[in-house]
């Protein structure tokens, strides 16, 4: 069974500074990843998607890798502000998985000190 | 606004009761999803739909089922609620299963 772990589970950063999410998996064999960030009281959002055969995938001051080998991705946030207070999840689709084939990570809670 | 609207957006509920959580999109997503978030469990989902007409179980499917009359709607409904149902209900949809997933703003559901 799939397991997707976050590390840190929490985290305070003040702002300005870049900074690294790490995610985690166990079992290689995945068809994409993807990052989502959820804000109190909301629904998750999408940020990046990486299929398996890609190394990064990059959105503005986001930037998402995949080590698909290493089973691992991480999520780079350059120049962090305010606004960017979320917790961030990761989650991974196995290959040939359909719609039942995601498993989520349990997030890092995000804070950027002003 | 394109996305997902869920309601209601909260609800008390007596153990016992039927309950039906609504989900509407209007992307023409074909895959529909419904997940419970709960803390310290990370979000598990419940059931699933690839396109209209067809639904699959997920991780956590006792206690509630789903229908998918149609590529808009996906309800998930509750027949006989249990305070173990307490959690956040969130909605999603992609445009093709493994597509980027949309959520919807949740349901906090309180079986009491």
């Amino acid at each position: 069974k799939q397991e997707v772990t976050q590390i840190p589970a929490a985290l305070s950063v003040p702002e300005g500074e870049n900074l690294v999410l790490n995610c985690s998996f166990t079992d290689s064999a995945i068809y994409n990843l993807q990052w989502f960030r959820q804000d109190p009281g909301k629904g998750l959002t999408s940020l990046l998607l990486i299929q398996s055969s890609q190394r990064e995938q990059t959105s503005g001051r986001l930037n998402a890798s995949l080590d698909k080998s290493s089973g691992r991705s991480t999520l780079y946030i350059a120049a962090s502000q305010p606004g960017d207070s979320a917790t961030y999840l990761c989650a991974v689709s196995r290959s040939g998985g359909g719609a039942d084939g995601l498993t989520f990570g349990k997030g890092t809670h995000l804070i950027i000190q002003p | 606004i394109a996305g997902i609207t869920q309601a209601p957006t909260s609800q008390i509920l007596a153990a016992g009761r039927r309950m039906t959580l609504r989900c509407t999109q209007d992307m023409r997503h074909n895959a529909m999803y419904w997940y419970r978030q709960d803390l310290g469990l990370g979000l598990r989902l419940i059931h699933y739909s690839n396109t209209a007409g067809t639904t699959g179980k997920g991780e956590v499917p006792d206690g509630y089922s789903v229908s998918r009359a149609n590529t808009d709607d996906f309800p998930l409904t509750l027949a006989s609620a249990v305070p173990s149902q307490t959690s956040v209900y969130f909605c999603a949809s992609s445009e093709q299963a493994n597509s980027p997933l949309h959520f919807g703003n949740g349901t906090r559901l309180t079986v009491t």
